[in-house]
């Protein structure tokens, strides 16, 4: 079993809608948690960046974490075409390596 | 403002062949990584530097060895290449290894051994 679970898609919408993108984890130990943004043939650039459970906001995006079921959630409002690309969620344990998940292929439609 | 500069973008090699990818990072940060990224396996650790003089294996090391040749550069090597190594390699920094600090990345190195 992966210790970052996500599910690859791709994920189409219409331009406009509301996005919702999800990663799951089985190391309770996990206290840091990322979205990056990769577009194609680019290298991945950070998005958000939380700390332990709670919601973090910046701008159309945001981002949740669910400690107690071990899940994280990035919601993008208004998606844009711009927005298409890879989304790949992150987590570390403090002091140790970075663990991502296979990424999410989003394609937003106008 | 160039962040994380990787050489060459594109390389093929033949089986046995050895490469060297380059990495150069211009923010004064302390940790490097390598990374190779492959369909549905997400991004990889393969070696990291967590400050200038020391190299530490990561999640995926055979096959390949590192250099720290100073603070801003951080070398890969593939001394004898195999199709299983055939993947994009990404190279990394942030100020520090630690948790809250969050890493940068390259552009990649698109790497095809035949």
């Amino acid at each position: 079993q992966k210790e970052v679970e996500q599910d690859p898609g791709p994920l189409s919408v219409p331009e406009g809608a509301i996005v919702s993108l999800n990663c799951t984890y089985s190391n309770s130990a996990f206290q840091y948690f990322m979205w990056y943004r990769q577009y194609s043939r680019k290298g991945p650039e950070l998005l958000m960046y939380t700390y332990s459970s709670g919601n973090k906001e910046d701008g159309r995006f945001t981002a949740q974490v669910d400690k107690s079921s071990k899940y994280i959630s990035l919601f993008i409002r208004d998606s844009q075409p711009s927005d298409s690309a890879t989304y790949l969620c992150a987590m570390i344990e403090y002091g140790n390596k970075l663990v991502f998940g296979a990424g999410t292929i989003l394609r937003v439609k106008s | 403002n160039a962040g994380v500069t990787q050489t060459p973008k594109f390389q093929v090699l033949k089986t046995g062949q050895s490469m060297t990818l380059q990495c150069a990072q211009d923010m004064n940060h302390n940790s490097m990584y390598w990374y190779r990224q492959d369909p549905g396996m997400g991004l990889r650790l393969i070696y990291y530097s967590a400050s200038e003089g020391t190299t530490d294996k990561g999640e995926v090391p055979n096959g390949y060895n590192v250099s720290r040749l100073n603070k801003r550069e951080f070398s890969l090597r593939l001394e004898s290449a195999a199709p299983s190594q055939t993947s994009v390699y990404f190279c990394a920094s942030s100020e520090f290894r630690t948790a809250d600090q969050p890493q940068h990345f390259g552009d990649g190195t698109r790497l095809s051994i035949l």
